[in-house]
């Protein structure tokens, strides 16, 4: 069974800085390619960015560009989104997802809540 | 990237059929037939219940179909159920490894 536990999130202030944990479970991770999706309160889905199965191609939203940073270590079964700079309209639930043939978003994880604010 | 167009809202009597839409371009929903849907219960996840145009995950009732003409994508659901009450989402493939979401429908069983 597939299972993406995503961690990290909390209260920051704006300007902070914030690294978000997604513990991929049950399938074999370093042959995915993945994606982190975002939900502010009341809102609809906001794609974040997207890695490649490897690690080698990594892709963002054109106007998130230059504040988040995906990566992921495939020893470790680990998706991290860095987010720099955090400013008000970053609160949000963050969802970790896999992708199975990378052109639909397949599992998601339960999501952490990442709240800005001072 | 602009998010693809769905109503808000769209209700139905138990058993009858609804249909959502979601208007793209011709960058995104007209360029790929890669358009998913998902469905959200309140306080969950998204779900992947409809995908690559004619695809459903395993133990997604058929009752979900969907279709695409142009740059517009539609989500039918037939013999609407009370347990379809839920926001869903639409989202396309926009090239480059990305992807943009539709603003979301809430559908409400009568």
């Amino acid at each position: 069974e597939v299972q993406l536990l995503e961690s990290g999130g909390g209260l920051v202030q704006p300007g902070g800085s914030l690294r978000l944990s997604c513990a991929a479970s049950g399938f074999t991770f370093s042959n995915y390619a993945m994606s982190w999706v975002r939900q502010a309160p009341g809102k609809g889905l906001e794609w974040v960015s997207g890695i490649s199965a490897s690690g080698g191609g990594t892709f963002y939203a054109l106007s998130l560009r230059g504040r988040f940073t995906i990566s992921r270590d495939n020893s470790k079964n680990t998706l991290y989104l860095h987010i720099n700079s955090l400013k008000a309209e970053d609160t949000a639930v963050y969802y970790c997802v896999m992708e199975v043939g990378d052109t639909e978003l397949d599992y998601w994880g339960q999501g952490t809540l990442v709240t800005v604010s001072s | 990237q602009s998010a693809l167009t769905q109503p808000a809202s769209v209700s139905g009597s138990p058993g009858q059929s609804i249909t959502i839409s979601c208007t793209g371009s011709s960058s995104d929903v007209g360029s790929y037939n890669l358009v998913s849907w998902y469905q959200q219960h309140p306080g969950k996840a998204p779900k992947l219940i409809f995908y690559q145009g004619s695809k459903r995950p395993s133990g997604v009732s058929n009752r979900f179909s969907g279709s695409k003409s142009g740059n517009t994508a539609s989500l039918t659901i037939s013999g609407l159920q009370a347990e379809d009450e839920a926001d869903y989402y639409c989202c396309s493939y926009a090239g480059n490894s990305s992807y943009v979401f539709g603003t979301g429908t809430k559908v409400t069983v009568l």
